[in-house]
């Protein structure tokens, strides 16, 4: 079965420092990743994706992935954080691509940055 | 992006009661949409997904009988909690996934509380 890990429960940051949060995957197809924030009392949001192409993606708020296929991960960092990126993030996949297709997400980190 | 909403956001019921949550993709066409559920701290748990005009798939583990499921046409899914208990208390949220696109919109989230 598909499974998505993120071994970092919980990160604790002072503000500027860099930030990298490990997400690796199960699955030997093709997969669409994803990284989803949710910020205290607030619903989930779409941080990047990758579907295809270069491995490098940019996402919102200064974030960036790489998306290294023969270790199956797919790492999230950002060179400075803020206090504001406190929140919890998920690492997501969905095997293939189809609208039908489930997506599986992580158990979660959370990242506290202390001002 | 797209937006998909939820209601209620909020419900206290007593135990026995049955509780119905909508979810509505209110700018996209969403042919599938997801149910989760999120306990305290936790990850996102797939308990099914809805595909319009279909019966529900719902994930192992998860009653279909007590969570009964919905798609009654592209924009609408709704989930009804049938004679809740208080372990069912807990977040509910869903998601939705356009015709064209492999990306999740996610709906604010819903909590139920059964006393």
């Amino acid at each position: 079965a598909q499974s998505v890990s993120q071994h970092n429960h919980h990160v604790i940051l002072s503000e500027a420092a860099s930030l990298e949060l490990g997400c690796n995957y199960s699955y030997g197809g093709t997969v669409n990743l994803f990284w989803y924030v949710q910020y205290p009392g607030q619903h989930l949001q779409l941080l990047l994706k990758y579907f295809s192409g270069d491995p490098l993606v940019k996402g919102i708020k200064g974030f960036e992935a790489e998306f290294i296929k023969s270790k199956f991960s797919f790492n999230l960092r950002k060179p400075s954080v803020q206090w504001s990126d406190t929140a919890e993030y998920f690492c997501a996949v969905t095997p293939g691509y189809s609208s039908a297709s489930k997506i599986i997400f992580g158990s979660g980190t959370r990242l506290s940055i202390r001002p | 992006g797209a937006v998909v909403s939820q209601h209620p956001s909020w419900v206290i019921c007593k135990s026995g009661t049955s509780v119905k949550i909508e979810c509505r993709s209110l700018d996209f066409q969403a042919t599938t949409m997801f149910w989760y559920r999120q306990f305290p701290k936790q990850s996102l748990m797939l308990m099914a997904t809805s595909n319009e005009g279909s019966k529900a798939t719902y994930e192992q583990g998860v009653e279909k009988d007590k969570f009964l499921i919905n798609h009654a046409s592209l924009t609408l899914s709704t989930l009804t909690v049938t004679s809740a208990h208080p372990e069912d208390s807990s977040f509910y949220i869903c998601s939705a996934r356009g015709r064209n696109t492999g990306e999740l919109f996610f709906g604010e989230g819903s909590r139920l509380t059964v006393l």
